[in-house]
């Protein structure tokens, strides 16, 4: 398997700010990283896939200016959320892609004030 | 692209019955698939997983899933739930080949009563 953090595991913010989450591979050197949303009482709906190295793929529908993702080494990504508003608070959670199957962090929970 | 449906938003049973939770996926090709748990307030948790072989897989905690292809379903069950097995449960799928895409379905809240 993979060990996945994440940091912070709950941040409060107030809107109009940005916030920055890191999600690390901590046992297994990652090419490729994902991030997802979760709403309250809803599924796990994927952003963006981060590849190490080079541009993130999002997908339809989420805004790449405003979900920003840096995948610069092989053990972190990050997802920084710019320019903060309440309708972006959400569970937001990492995995890491390895062989057939993903390994998930324990998510980051995102308040805006 | 492929889909997932779970048909069961929330089920509620009384510890020691029989638990099945449906799941349908839609995709033209050779699949993974997967259930996972999330207990309150905790994280993804992987239940079992089926890549290929013996269609009946058995995961953690007693809980197993039977993959039927000519029915695109995998069907969780657990012969006798207990009060710890309250949780939400998702059912998920990737494309063999693709990149670890994972699709999720809508997710079943179980909720079992002592």
């Amino acid at each position: 398997g993979a060990v996945v953090s994440q940091h912070p595991s709950r941040v409060i913010c107030k809107s109009g700010t940005s916030v920055k989450i890191e999600c690390r591979s901590l046992d297994f050197q990652a090419t490729t990283m994902f991030w997802y949303r979760q709403f309250p009482k809803q599924s796990l709906m994927l952003m963006a896939t981060s590849n190490e190295g080079s541009k993130a793929t999002y997908e339809q529908g989420v805004e790449k200016d405003k979900f920003l993702i840096n995948h610069a080494s092989l053990t972190l990504s990050t997802l920084t959320v710019t320019s903060a508003h309440p309708e972006d608070s959400s569970f937001y959670i990492c995995s890491v892609g390895r062989g057939r199957e993903q390994f998930f962090g324990p998510g980051t929970r995102l308040t805006v004030l | 692209a492929q889909s997932v449906s779970q048909h069961n938003h929330h089920v509620i049973l009384s510890e020691a019955a029989s638990l099945e939770l449906g799941c349908n996926y839609s995709y033209g090709g050779t699949v993974n698939l997967f259930w996972y748990v999330q207990y309150p307030g905790q994280h993804l948790q992987l239940l079992l997983k089926y890549f290929s072989g013996d269609p009946l897989v058995k995961g953690i905690k007693g809980f197993e899933a039977e993959f039927i292809k000519s029915k695109f379903s995998f069907n969780l069950r657990k012969p006798s739930v207990q009060w710890s097995d309250t949780a939400e449960y998702f059912c998920a799928v990737n494309a063999e080949g693709g990149y670890q895409k994972v699709t999720f379905g809508t997710g079943t809240k179980l909720q079992v009563i002592p």
